[in-house]
C-alpha cells in the first residue's frame, strides 16, 4: 500500500541554524500539507499546497517557513532560522483530492 | 475557523468492552470527519472518516455516529483489544476554498488504554 514518507526521523540542531525537512507524498496525490505536533500537544495546520503553490497558511507559517515542491516527488519544508519554540514533530500529508488525508510518520525536530 | 473539542482526554477500558470518544465541532460549514489513531512515535493513521451526508459508519469493530444538527460525532470501539491502544485524534475540515484543498482542525485527542 502506498505511504507518505518522511526523512529524516530525527533532526537536531542549533537555535539560528536552517533545517530543511523532507517528505515524499503519494504518487497520485494532488494536495500536500505540513502539520506539526508539539510534545503531548494536539496536530496543528502549518500550510496547504497545490499545483505548486502555497493554498492557506495558518498564523504559525510566518516569514522563517516555506515550502516547496522542487520535483516531482519531493515536498520540503524549510525552517529558516529555528528557535527553541520550533521543536516539534512535523507530519506531512498528502491528499488525492478526495479529503482524505494520509500522513507521514513524522520528523522529530529538537532545537538546543 | 473551526473548533474542534474532544472528550475525554483519557479513557481505560477493560479489554473486551466498548469505548466511545465524543467531539464537537463549531463551524457547520464541515462536512469530513476523519478520526486518526496515533501510537507512540508514530504518524496519525486514518481508521474511520464520515461525511456530512451520512449519520452513521462502520467498519468492523470500529463505527463513527455524526449528529449534524448538534454538531457532534462519536467514535466507538467495540470488543476492544490490547492493541488498541493508542491515542485517538478527531478532526473536522474547513470546506477547500477555490483550490479544493480542505485543512483539518484536530481535537486534542484521548488516550486509550485497554486493560488486559
Amino acid at each position: 500500500e502506498p505511504e507518505v514518507t518522511q526523512t529524516p526521523s530525527h533532526q537536531v540542531t542549533q537555535m539560528g541554524q536552517e533545517v530543511i525537512l523532507r517528505c515524499v507524498p503519494i504518487s497520485n496525490h494532488l494536495y500536500f500539507y505540513w502539520y506539526r505536533q508539539i510534545l503531548g500537544q494536539k496536530v496543528e495546520f502549518l500550510v496547504s499546497f497545490y499545483n505548486n503553490e502555497i493554498s492557506e497558511k495558518s498564523e504559525i507559517f510566518d516569514d522563517q517557513f516555506s515550502v516547496e515542491r522542487p520535483d516531482g516527488s519531493n515536498f520540503t519544508l524549510k525552517i529558516r532560522s529555528t528557535k527553541l519554540e520550533d521543536s516539534a514533530m512535523y507530519f506531512c500529508a498528502s491528499e488525492q483530492g478526495t479529503d482524505t488525508q494520509y500522513f507521514g510518520p513524522g520528523t522529530r525536530l529538537t532545537v538546543l | 475557523g473551526e473548533n474542534v473539542e474532544q472528550h475525554p482526554s483519557t479513557l481505560s477500558v477493560q479489554e473486551g468492552d466498548s469505548a466511545v470518544i465524543k467531539c464537537t465541532y463549531s463551524d457547520s460549514a464541515s462536512n469530513y470527519f476523519p478520526w486518526y489513531k496515533q501510537e507512540l512515535g508514530k504518524g496519525p493513521q486514518l481508521i474511520i472518516d464520515i461525511r456530512s451526508n451520512v449519520g452513521e459508519k462502520k467498519d468492523q469493530r470500529i463505527a463513527v455516529t455524526l449528529n449534524k444538527t448538534a454538531k457532534h460525532f462519536s467514535l466507538h470501539i467495540t470488543e476492544t483489544q490490547p492493541e488498541d491502544s493508542a491515542v485517538y485524534f478527531c478532526a473536522a475540515n474547513l470546506p477547500g476554498d477555490s483550490f479544493g484543498n480542505e485543512k483539518l482542525t484536530f481535537g486534542t485527542g484521548t488516550r486509550l488504554t485497554i486493560i488486559p
